[in-house]
C-alpha cells in the first residue's frame, strides 16, 4: 500500500522554466491538496480538489495550476518558475468529511 | 487565518509527560480540532482529533476544555523520537468546502 506518492523528490529549475510536480494516491480518496512549506513557516495551502474535475484555490495559488482528471492523480504545474517558488511541496489526500490527511514525502524545489 | 495559537517551542524531559497547549477561541460548534506532527522535513503525520469529548489513541490523548476554546495534546511518556513540530489545527468549513489550515506549529524538543 503506497499511500501518497510524490515525484520527483528533488528538482532544480532556472527562472522561467516550467515543470509539473506529480502526486498520486492509491487510497481512493476524493480530496487531494497541495501545500508549500518555507523555512520557519507552517504549511500553506496552494490548491485543493474535492473530486475528479473539481479544483479550488487555497491560500497561495498564484503561479500554480492544477487539474484533476482522475481520482488518483493531482499534478501541480509551475508555468514559469520564479525564485519565490523555492520551497518544499507536499501533496496530501483524505476522504471528505474526515480531517485525517495522508501526506506524501515531499518535493524539494529550488528555482535559481 | 490559522484560527489556532500555540507557543513557538517547548522542552520536555524524556520519559515525562509532554503537555502541548493550543488556543482556538473562535472555534465554531461543528469544527473539529486536529493535531499533526512533522519530524524533520518529512510529511506531517496525523496524531489525533476531537470535537468536544476527550480522546485517546495509541499515540496521545487530547483534552478539550468544556467551552472548546482550548485544548491540550498529551504525550504520556515522551521519547527522543517525539521531537518534532506539532500543529494544532481547526478544520475550517466554508461555503460547503472544508480545509485544514496549518499555522507555524510548536517545536517540541525532548531532552535526554
Amino acid at each position: 500500500n503506497a499511500g501518497v506518492t510524490q515525484t520527483p523528490k528533488f528538482q532544480v529549475l532556472k527562472t522561467g522554466q516550467s515543470m509539473t510536480l506529480q502526486c498520486a494516491q492509491d487510497m481512493n480518496h476524493e480530496y487531494m491538496s497541495w501545500y508549500r512549506q518555507d523555512p520557519g513557516m507552517g504549511l500553506r495551502l496552494i490548491h485543493y480538489s474535492v473530486g475528479a474535475g473539481i479544483t479550488d484555490q487555497g491560500e497561495v495559488p498564484n503561479g500554480y495550476n492544477v487539474s484533476r482528471s482522475t481520482t488518483e492523480d493531482f499534478p501541480l504545474r509551475l508555468l514559469s518558475a520564479a525564485p519565490s517558488q523555492t520551497s518544499v511541496y507536499f501533496c496530501a489526500s483524505r476522504q471528505p468529511g474526515v480531517g485525517k490527511l495522508f501526506f506524501g514525502s515531499g518535493t524539494q524545489l529550488s528555482v535559481l | 487565518d490559522a484560527k489556532t495559537t500555540q507557543p513557538p517551542s517547548m522542552d520536555c524531559a524524556e520519559g515525562r509527560a509532554a503537555n502541548l497547549p493550543c488556543n482556538h477561541s473562535t472555534i465554531s460548534g461543528n469544527e473539529y480540532v486536529y493535531w499533526y506532527r512533522q519530524i524533520h522535513s518529512q510529511g506531517p503525520q496525523y496524531i489525533i482529533h476531537g470535537l468536544k469529548n476527550n480522546e485517546t489513541n495509541e499515540m496521545a490523548s487530547l483534552i478539550i476544555t468544556e467551552d472548546r476554546k482550548s485544548s491540550t495534546l498529551i504525550l504520556p511518556h515522551a521519547t527522543l523520537r517525539d521531537t518534532a513540530v506539532y500543529y494544532c489545527i481547526v478544520r475550517v468549513i466554508q461555503g460547503g468546502s472544508e480545509k485544514l489550515v496549518f499555522g507555524k506549529g510548536m517545536k517540541l524538543t525532548v531532552n535526554p
